[in-house]
Order: structure tokens, then sequence, then C-alpha cells
């Protein structure tokens, strides 16, 4: 069964440090999203993007952050200076319909942790 | 603004007992309606869905829901719980006019076997 993927499982950065993480979503979807979930609170929207561009964004989703779709099969989320208070699980999920339906199929995440 | 409330945090059940799980929203118009399931070490999951048509709906391993307009609500049951249900469950709801969906803090549930 097609799965979205995620790397890394797991990274520990510095302060003011880039972090790129990465996704692979489902090979016929054609919109693709980042949450988060910071531990204790809950899942939150960060970004969704559709033909190559970023349809909608949270407040969160500052200059800091970033996304690309660099390859036709990547979709990455950069943090450019990253703070402690974003260290969270960042999940990718991906969607395969035109309308946006909610069924999102998501990865098994990425824990960011932030020194 | 959009919310979404779950009303239990932490809920332990002995196996074979009936589970419901309590999701309310606050959003005026046309939503869609979702329940998520964690399970340990696992990624989110899709366990169920309402968009419109029959309010009581049926999703995978015997959970169902009833969306209940007037009350705002969207309950989970299960009417037998096994073992293998422990897992975070999660509440969402998208307004139809949006792409985002809105979470709800999620309700770990542990059975004990």
């Amino acid at each position: 069964e097609p799965e979205v993927t995620q790397t890394p499982s797991h990274q520990v950065t510095q302060m003011g440090q880039e972090v790129i993480l990465r996704c692979v979503p489902i090979s016929n979807h054609l919109y693709f999203y980042w949450y988060r979930q910071i531990l204790g609170q809950k899942v939150e929207f960060l970004v969704s993007f559709y033909n190559n561009e970023i349809s909608e964004k949270s407040e969160i989703f500052d200059d800091q952050f970033s996304v690309e779709r660099p390859d036709g099969s990547n979709f990455t989320l950069k943090i450019r200076s990253t703070k402690l208070e974003d260290s969270a699980m960042y999940f990718c999920a991906s969607s395969p319909r035109l309308a946006f339906t909610g069924e999102l199929f998501f990865g098994e995440g990425s824990r960011l942790t932030v020194l | 603004a959009q919310s979404v409330s779950q009303h239990n945090h932490h809920v332990i059940l002995s196996e074979a007992a009936s589970l419901e799980l309590g999701c309310n929203y606050s959003y005026g118009g046309t939503v869609n309606l979702f329940w998520y399931v964690q399970y340990p070490g696992q990624h989110l999951q899709l366990l169920l869905k309402y968009f419109s048509g029959d309010p009581l709906v049926k999703g995978i391993k015997g959970f169902e829901a009833e969306f209940i307009k007037s009350k705002f609500s969207f309950n989970l049951r299960k009417p037998s719980v096994q073992w293998s249900d422990t897992a975070e469950y999660f509440c969402a709801v998208n307004a139809r006019s949006n792409y985002q969906l809105i979470w709800g803090a999620g309700t770990k549930l542990i059975i004990k076997p």
C-alpha cells in the first residue's frame, strides 16, 4: 500500500541552525501539507501546497518557514533559523483529490528537538 | 475562530466495555468532520469521516460516529472495545471554505486486557 514517508525520523539541532525536513508524498497525490504537534498540544496546520505553490498557510508559518517541491517527488519543509519553540513533531500529509476532502494520508512524522 | 473540543484527555476501559469519545466543534457553517487514530509508534490514519447524508457514519474496526448538527457534536462510539484499540484518537473539522483541518487535543485511550 502506498504511503507517505518522512525523513529524518528524529533530528536534534542547535538553536539558530537551519533544518530541512523531507517528505515523499504518495505519487499520484496533488495536495501536500505540513502539520505540527508540540508535545502535549494540539495538532496545528502549517501550510498546504498545490500546483507548486502555497495554497494556504497559518499564522505559525512565518518567514522562517518555507516549503518546496524540488524534484516532483520530494516535498520539503525548511526552518531557516530554529527556535526552541520549534521543537515538535512535524507531520507531512498528502491527498489525491482536486477538491479538498480532508482525507489526508499522513507520514509517521519527524521529531525535531531544538536545544 | 473555529475550534474543536475533546472532552476526555485520558480514558481507561476494560476489554468489551463500550466506548464513547466526545467531540464538539464551533463553526457556524458547513463542515466536514473526521476522526483520526494514532496507534503507538504509528502514523495518524483516518478512522471515519462525515461529509453529508446519513449522520451516522461507520468507519474501520467497528467504530462509528454520529453527527448531531444541533449540538455541534461528532461523538465516536464502539460497542465493545479490544486491547488493540489502545491509541490516541483525534477529532478534526474542516470548514469547506478552506484547506485546513482544525484538530481537537486528542484522547488517549487505554484498554486493559
